[in-house]
């Protein structure tokens, strides 16, 4: 069946340095959503991108799409105690597999 | 505005207790999906419904049942709980065609003894 796995599991960053999270699904997928989830909260939507290729940003997060349609990435610049949480990735067509999550942690 | 919303929100049940999760969306949305999460895991999709009067098995469906009881409402029965069901468990809601953002609740944190 369908996988989505994403790396690092866990990182700790100094505030203000910067993170990125990879996405990789064992089969193409005709989209990839991206959400955080914060200490004992629920997912909450960040993004959805559909286009191979696609790049997407939101103040300091950038979103990108391979071009394969298999992978994807997300980049915090300029990290803040603010981005602490679990980022998932959800790929997929009728329902979505989630990633297995990246845990970011940002120290004062 | 609510949103997707579950009951209880905690629960503490004994092994071989049956119960029901309830789940409701305002958003008019057609599909709705029951995840689990384990401590330091991602989501694993249970079930999950496309349209009212249908349902499927997702990646982990053993132990549980649904019922899409119309449009907004779908619930998660546990018949007879094991300490292995321990979990948060998140009801979710979208468009469905495309495919679109989903929209979770805050969780139901059950133990089961």
């Amino acid at each position: 069946g369908q996988q989505v796995m994403q790396i690092p599991q866990y990182q700790h960053v100094q505030e203000g340095e910067d993170f990125t999270t990879y996405c990789n699904s064992s089969t193409t997928l005709s989209n990839i959503q991206w959400y955080k989830q914060r200490p004992g909260g629920h997912p909450v939507f960040l993004i959805q991108l559909v286009k191979s290729g696609e790049v997407k940003k939101q103040k300091r997060l950038t979103f990108q799409f391979g071009e394969a349609k298999k992978n994807s990435s997300l980049h915090i610049t300029a990290t803040q105690t603010t981005d602490v949480g679990t980022y998932f990735c959800a790929g997929g067509d009728y329902k979505y597999i989630f990633g297995t999550g990246t845990r970011l942690k940002v120290l004062a | 505005n609510a949103g997707v919303t579950q009951t209880p929100k905690f629960q503490v049940l004994k092994t071989g207790q049956s119960m029901t999760l309830q789940c409701a969306q305002d958003m008019n949305h057609n599909s709705m999906y029951w995840y689990r999460q384990d401590p330091g895991m991602g989501l694993r999709l249970i079930y999950y419904s496309a349209s009212e009067g249908t349902t499927d098995k997702g990646e982990v469906p053993n132990g549980y049942n649904v019922s899409r009881l119309n449009k907004r409402e779908f619930s998660l029965r546990l018949e007879s709980a094991a300490p292995s069901q321990t979990s948060v468990y998140f009801c979710a809601s979208s468009e469905a065609n495309p495919l679109g953002p989903q929209h979770f609740g805050d969780g139901t944190r059950l133990s089961i003894l």
